[in-house]
């Protein structure tokens, strides 16, 4: 899987929003971009994924930069239970690539009450 | 709850002992995969299963780690001898097998401890 770099942490207060941003400069042109969080003390967790187009979910909404070499993860009001570490990661979606996740260190998200 | 589970949630053992971890995936999913977390780190991958066949090693897995998934249902995984540098988070996750870029729905882990 390509790199993704992220920044090692950020702060939100409780009830803003919240945008996570992902570079990825050497994505292909068939790599999904993926996002999964790790709540402390727990597995990882999916949230969201997108290839071209902007995508939203419950949990989350995935903004990808027209050039694809960027993405970023948008929630829409931090809670205290969104505190958690962030994962960006790229994924092959046929052909060349493995099957398991490239997990980088993530963003650690703090929320602040 | 993601519907993966993992068997036992901790473990202390001293060094030079074997462990033994199990992991029951989400019941129709065909892939399963084992990851090993240290602290301050993302997990690393260290194995990956078609069912119950074993497809992919990374080089973490040293000759003292050995996985199975009888029957392509749970899978285990063992550590023989183990020392003090494998003291982590090992965590299992599972998917449907239908396409290469799907969602893995991880277990809660087992967290490792070797005095």
């Amino acid at each position: 899987d390509a790199k993704t770099t992220q920044p090692n942490s950020m702060e939100s207060n409780e009830e803003e929003p919240v945008h996570l941003p992902c570079n990825h400069s050497t994505i292909s042109g068939t790599d999904y971009i993926h996002w999964y969080r790790q709540l402390p003390s727990q597995g990882p967790e999916y949230v969201i994924h997108g290839l071209t187009s902007n995508v939203n979910n419950r949990m989350a909404s995935l903004a990808i930069a027209e050039d694809r070499k960027s993405s970023t993860l948008i929630l829409h009001r931090a809670t205290l239970r969104d505190a958690a570490v962030y994962y960006c990661i790229l994924r092959a979606r046929s052909g060349a690539g493995s099957y398991q996740l490239t997990f980088g260190k993530g963003t650690k998200l703090s929320v602040i009450p | 709850d993601t519907g993966v589970s993992q068997d036992p949630r901790h473990k202390i053992t001293k060094r030079g002992q074997n462990v033994t971890f199990r992991c029951d995936p989400i019941s129709e999913h065909n892939r399963l995969y084992w990851y090993r977390q240290t602290l301050g780190q993302g997990p690393e991958f260290l194995t990956y299963f078609q069912n119950e066949a074993q497809l992919e090693k990374s080089r973490l897995l040293s000759n003292r780690f050995s996985a199975e998934r009888p029957k392509g249902s749970f899978s285990t995984l063992e550590i023989q001898r183990t020392e003090q540098g494998d003291s982590a988070m090992y965590l299992c996750a599972s998917s449907l097998g239908t396409r290469k870029e799907e969602t893995q729905y991880f277990g809660p882990g087992t967290r490792l401890l070797v005095l």
